[in-house]
């Protein structure tokens, strides 16, 4: 069974630095790519970027490339998604995604999102 | 920049039959997709390459794609498909993932 378990809810202060964790199972880890979206509270979703664990090239959407870093380790088959200077416009549910279909591509199988408040 | 348009919301009463377009000028060059997203849950695929449905998804729900439009189709509406609907493709490059903004599927 394909699974992607995140870390869990993070309360964060303004300037400092995130690191979420997207465990995965159940099919072999370096011959799909993942991905992270958000989802700001009550809005839509943005893709953020993708990453092929297998050799590490990794894609990122205009709006967040220099913002974000996302990595992976393969020794535990977990994809990882950083920032660091975090604002209060940073609050949102964080999810991973497997990617399949090449160019373009979809998601389809998804982490249970991880919620990343950034308060004062 | 490549956008994704979808309605903001969509009513209907059980047993009728949803429409949910999503219209992008990149769309006629990529495939479509749809996911449901139920408050607090993540999204789920529902449609991909256009018309395909994943294994367990009901067969109510259909795609369709014709130029620059997508449409999602639910026939025989239930209670349980109330949900926030996504569209998703890609830019013409294939490089850039877009969504679309997100229809709430509301069931009378």
């Amino acid at each position: 069974e394909v699974q992607l378990v995140q870390s869990g809810a993070e309360v964060k202060k303004p300037g400092e630095s995130l690191n979420i964790s997207c465990k995965v199972s159940g099919y072999s880890f370096t011959s799909y790519w993942i991905g992270w979206v958000r989802q700001m509270p009550g809005k839509g979703l943005e893709w953020m970027g993708i990453i092929y664990p297998g050799d590490s090239d990794t894609r990122y959407s205009p709006s967040f490339q220099g913002q974000v870093t996302i990595s992976t380790d393969k020794s535990n088959t977990t994809a990882y998604l950083q920032r660091s200077s975090l604002k209060a416009s940073d609050t949102a549910m964080y999810f991973c995604a497997r990617h399949r279909g090449g160019s373009g591509g979809y998601f389809d199988y998804w982490g249970q999102g991880t919620l990343v408040t950034v308060s004062s | 920049s490549s956008e994704l348009t979808q309605p903001p919301s969509v009513s209907v009463s059980p047993g009728q039959t949803a429409r949910i377009t999503c219209s992008g000028d990149t769309l006629p060059n990529q495939y479509g997709y749809w996911y449901q997203q139920r408050p607090g849950q993540a999204p789920v695929l529902v449609i991909y390459k256009d018309k395909e449905r994943p294994s367990g998804v009901p067969e109510r729900f259909s795609g369709s794609s014709s130029g620059t439009i997508f449409t999602l189709t639910i026939s025989g509406v239930q209670a349980d498909d109330e949900a926030n609907y996504y569209c998703q493709s890609a830019d013409s490059s294939g490089s850039s993932l877009l969504f679309g903004g997100g229809t709430k599927l509301t069931v009378l």
